[in-house]
């Protein structure tokens, strides 16, 4: 199994703010996700990030707004620029390792 | 201001029946499903996966079904107890699993009430 240490927790923020999110791995891995949960739905696919190489986004995602970095195996960050409340959610990271993805305890952002 | 969000399905069983959570699948190229398990305030928790070579596993109390045909998938929890109250998830890796990753795709959920 792979331990995820993701970071905050959670935060209230400022609209017009950006956060990054760091996710923080105990093995090295190829592949990690970033996944969004809006209240009460379930999980979406923000982008794929891959060591060494800019992040993949998903239809509806960008990178200006969700700019993503990847300095090496263990570790990635997710930025959420220019908050509006619609950015309200919870924010997770994962990674596959194996046939098994694994997910970080997630980051529940609030925008006033 | 006030929230909008889809509800989700809710499933409420008595403490020791059986559950059975459903999920419908759209894409026939699917080739892998992954039963999630998720607590408030907690990302989700493996639970349960099956390739598509197979329509039936088993672990410890859950059984995951796979109908191909009519692309279902469903989650069945033996002895239900108050530990197992959560939002359930079914993903599938609809690429197949490349060296380092698998990208997953997630159903709506299902909130399991476990009444004692």
């Amino acid at each position: 199994s792979a331990v995820i240490s993701q970071k905050p927790s959670r935060d209230i923020c400022q609209r017009g703010t950006s956060l990054t999110i760091q996710c923080q791995v105990d093995s090295q891995v190829t592949m990690m996700f970033w996944y969004r949960q809006q209240p009460g739905q379930s999980l979406t696919l923000i982008a794929t990030a891959n060591q060494g190489s800019e992040a993949t986004y998903e239809s509806g995602f960008v990178i200006d707004k969700f700019p993503i970095s990847r300095p090496n195996l263990t570790f990635s960050t997710l930025t959420v620029s220019n908050m509006s409340p619609e950015d309200s959610s919870i924010y997770l990271c994962s990674l596959t390792p194996s046939s098994e993805a694994f997910f970080g305890q997630g980051t529940r952002l609030t925008v006033v | 201001g006030e929230s909008v969000g889809l509800h989700l399905p809710t499933l409420s069983v008595q403490e020791g029946d059986n559950s059975i959570i459903n999920c419908a699948y759209s894409n026939s190229a699917s080739d892998y499903f992954i039963w999630y398990k998720q607590e408030s305030g907690k990302g989700p928790q493996f639970i349960i996966d099956i390739r598509s070579n197979m329509d039936k596993r088993q672990g410890q109390r859950v059984t995951v079904l796979l109908n191909k045909t009519v692309k279902h998938l469903s989650l069945q929890i033996a002895a239900t107890q108050p530990g197992d109250s959560a939002v359930y998830f079914c993903a599938e890796n609809r690429g197949g699993f490349t060296g380092g990753g698998n990208k997953l795709t997630f159903g709506t959920g299902t909130q399991l009430k476990v009444e004692l």
